[in-house]
């Protein structure tokens, strides 16, 4: 089974700067998700990543398949930006009900 | 477009009464339908998924159960609460698989068993 660890838990920052939340897994997979849960709890899906690099606003997420690691950085902070930041990864050959889930990072961008 | 709808918001319940959680999905059809529960500090775990109508896959045992009636319309139910079973409750969706998945989560639903 999957084994899905994100660094740092938890993540304090000053408006404005830059900021990456790494995320590593033990096993080869066919997909990854980057998630934002905010306070209230709801969660959105942020990017998925089987190869390369996609970038979406502030937001990058890269993923490096040799290394098992993949990294979401957020540029220009915003405290609106604070939320927990949840990568989930989905096992080659996985059911439809695989998907692995870090425990995600605290984000708080201060102003 | 492809919304996701989750009630109630919050339910505070006593031990030992039913449960009832309801999940419904707009703007697509056949989509894969997933019970999540989030415990404090802890990564999501799968309670549920289902890949068509009545067809249910269960990942963990558990005091709970899932049905789906209808192709967008995802239940979870208990006949009789435990204290354990309390936690935050996520219904999602997805669809396509590999490189083209999309994954859609409802508002949560904070469970307080007492």
């Amino acid at each position: 089974k999957n084994e899905v660890e994100q660094s740092p838990q938890n993540l304090t920052a000053q408006e404005g700067e830059f900021i990456t939340i790494n995320c590593s897994y033990s096993v080869g997979i066919s997909a990854l998700h980057w998630l934002q849960q905010h306070p209230g709890g709801g969660i959105v899906s942020l990017f998925m990543l089987s190869s390369g690099k996609k970038k979406h606003g502030r937001l990058i997420a890269t993923i490096n398949i040799q290394e098992k690691h993949s990294s979401l950085h957020i540029t220009a902070s915003h405290p609106r930006d604070s939320a927990v930041y949840i990568c989930a990864v989905r096992d080659y050959g996985g059911s439809q009900g695989n998907l692995i889930f870090g425990k995600g990072t605290k984000l708080s961008v201060k102003p | 477009s492809q919304t996701i709808h989750q009630w109630p918001a919050t339910l505070v319940q006593p031990v030992g009464s039913p449960l009832s959680l309801e999940c419904t999905v707009e703007g697509t059809s056949n989509p894969n339908l997933y019970w999540y529960r989030q415990a404090a500090g802890r990564g999501l775990q799968l309670l549920f998924y289902s890949v068509g109508i009545g067809q249910i896959s269960s990942e963990v045992p558990q005091n709970l159960s899932a049905s789906r009636p209808q192709d967008r319309q995802f239940i979870l139910s208990s006949k009789k609460l435990l204290l354990s079973d309390s936690g935050f409750y996520l219904c999602a969706w997805s669809e396509g698989l590999g490189t083209n998945e999309k994954l859609f989560f409802g508002s949560g639903t904070q469970l307080s068993v007492l």
